[in-house]
């Protein structure tokens, strides 16, 4: 079975600094990774993804996040944030030989405070 | 450009009583997933559809049933309600054939149930 696990409920950082937001999975096979943002009463976008490649991958909003196999890890960046970028994010994995669903991550609030 | 749309974007149930929520999809998009997701919670895979045949089947209930239509578009019906069932439902589309394997989701249909 597939899992996600997002270790912080919460994370608050001030606006201008960098923010990471945590994420380690555990699947059968290669994995397809993804960062998702809910805004409040909205649905979920994306954001960024890895299914194979260069290891970092840049997303949208000035999001980044590397994968990391040997510790299965794919945490979320930003060098910079901003206020409008609190939000609740989600991390999300697919086996490569699942072609089924996506599990989500129990999610993580993200409060940047000016 | 199209997003996915869901309808009633509200809807408010007694117990016992029957819902049914609908999904259109990205025009072109082959794949449609439905989640729940309680006040506070992760999204939780109920089930999909992958050109109009069920693909996958997570944590729905036997009283919920779904299916897929000709056009595409896809209904979710909810029997036997419980208070349980008060939940975000988010309906998704992908392009599974593209290999893209990004998730688009609907604003969510709201269901309270009394």
């Amino acid at each position: 079975a597939q899992s996600v696990a997002q270790p912080e409920d919460q994370v608050n950082v001030a606006e201008g600094n960098p923010l990471t937001v945590k994420c380690t999975y555990s699947v059968s096979g290669n994995p397809y990774l993804f960062w998702y943002v809910q805004y409040p009463n909205r649905g979920l976008q994306f954001l960024l993804k890895y299914i194979t490649g260069d290891n970092l991958v840049k997303g949208s909003y000035g999001f980044e996040a590397e994968f990391n196999k040997s510790q299965t890890s794919f945490h979320l960046k930003k060098p910079s944030a901003l206020v409008s970028d609190s939000a609740l994010y989600f991390c999300a994995v697919r086996g490569g030989t699942n072609a089924g669903k996506s599990t989500f991550g129990d999610g993580t609030t993200l409060t940047v405070k000016p | 450009a199209a997003g996915v749309i869901q309808s009633p974007r509200h809807l408010i149930k007694e117990k016992r009583e029957t819902a049914t929520l609908k999904c259109y999809p990205i025009p072109r998009h082959d794949t449609v997933y439905w989640y729940q997701q309680g006040p506070g919670q992760d999204p939780q895979f109920l089930i999909s559809f992958y050109e109009k045949m069920q693909s996958d089947k997570g944590s729905i209930p036997d009283r919920f049933s779904a299916q897929q239509f000709s056009d595409y578009h896809s209904e979710l019906n909810m029997s036997s309600l419980e208070l349980g069932d008060s939940a975000l439902y988010f309906c998704a589309s992908s392009l599974e054939a593209s290999g893209a394997n990004v998730l688009t989701f609907g604003a969510g249909s709201r269901l309270t149930v009394l």
